[in-house]
């Protein structure tokens, strides 16, 4: 039982570097989300959708792009690295936006 | 609009003793609460939730929390801490209008001393 499933895991950019973390989800849910995770700012989200092909802005979206090609797949984009994106990122999935959110184990991403 | 507010960014507890972590919520709309735990290293994992119904409401590992709308609360509490429950504890709001998502609370990090 995978649940939601986040890579990679761990990862260092140099500043200006692009990436894409991928996350995907095996519970047919149709909210997806990003968040990221600071010391002592909870956790913000920066762009999530409500189904296959839409996305929305959250709390914290500029710097980040986000694409749900397929309804299990949520892909989060860094175009060009900043320190200030670093960060631990936390994909999750829900049925609505209403009900228990499953998230993944995280991604660490340092940009140096 | 909605937020959480949670008093206290640690919390420490002897072994034994009562848990108590504070969270106030804002919401237009009716609410619906959550408690997420998170030990180092790993995701977010439901606690217990409020959507409507009864107040009080019963999670996993001895946790409850009660919803309290004329105060706008859904403090957590356990009525005897364990080392194991040594984690960090968010609160959440969400509702059921519209797109509606999560925002969370800053956290309570809990320590158990012996």
């Amino acid at each position: 039982n995978a649940g939601v499933t986040q890579t990679p895991k761990f990862r260092v950019l140099k500043t200006g570097q692009s990436m894409t973390l991928l996350c995907a989800q095996d519970m047919n849910h149709e909210y997806m989300y990003w968040y990221r995770q600071d010391p002592g700012m909870g956790l913000r989200l920066i762009h999530y959708s409500v189904g296959e092909g839409t996305t929305a802005k959250g709390e914290v979206p500029d710097g980040y792009n986000v694409s749900r090609l397929k309804k299990q797949n949520f892909l989060l984009g860094l175009e060009s690295a900043a320190p200030s994106q670093t960060s631990v990122y936390f994909c999750a999935s829900s049925y609505t936006g209403s009900s228990e959110a499953f998230f993944g184990q995280g991604t660490r991403l340092t940009v140096v | 609009a909605q937020s959480v507010t949670q008093l206290g960014s640690h919390v420490s507890v002897s072994e034994g003793a009562l848990v108590l972590l504070r969270c106030n919520y804002s919401s237009s709309v009716p609410p619906y609460l959550f408690w997420y735990v998170q030990y180092p290293n790993q995701g977010l994992q439901l606690l217990l939730k409020y959507t409507t119904g009864a107040t009080l409401v019963k999670g996993i590992n001895g946790f409850e929390a009660e919803f309290k709308k004329s105060e706008t609360s859904f403090h957590l509490t356990k009525p005897s801490a364990h080392m194991s429950d040594a984690a960090e504890y968010f609160c959440a709001v969400s509702s059921n209008s519209g797109y509606s998502t999560l925002t969370f609370g800053k956290g309570t990090m809990l320590l158990v001393s012996p």
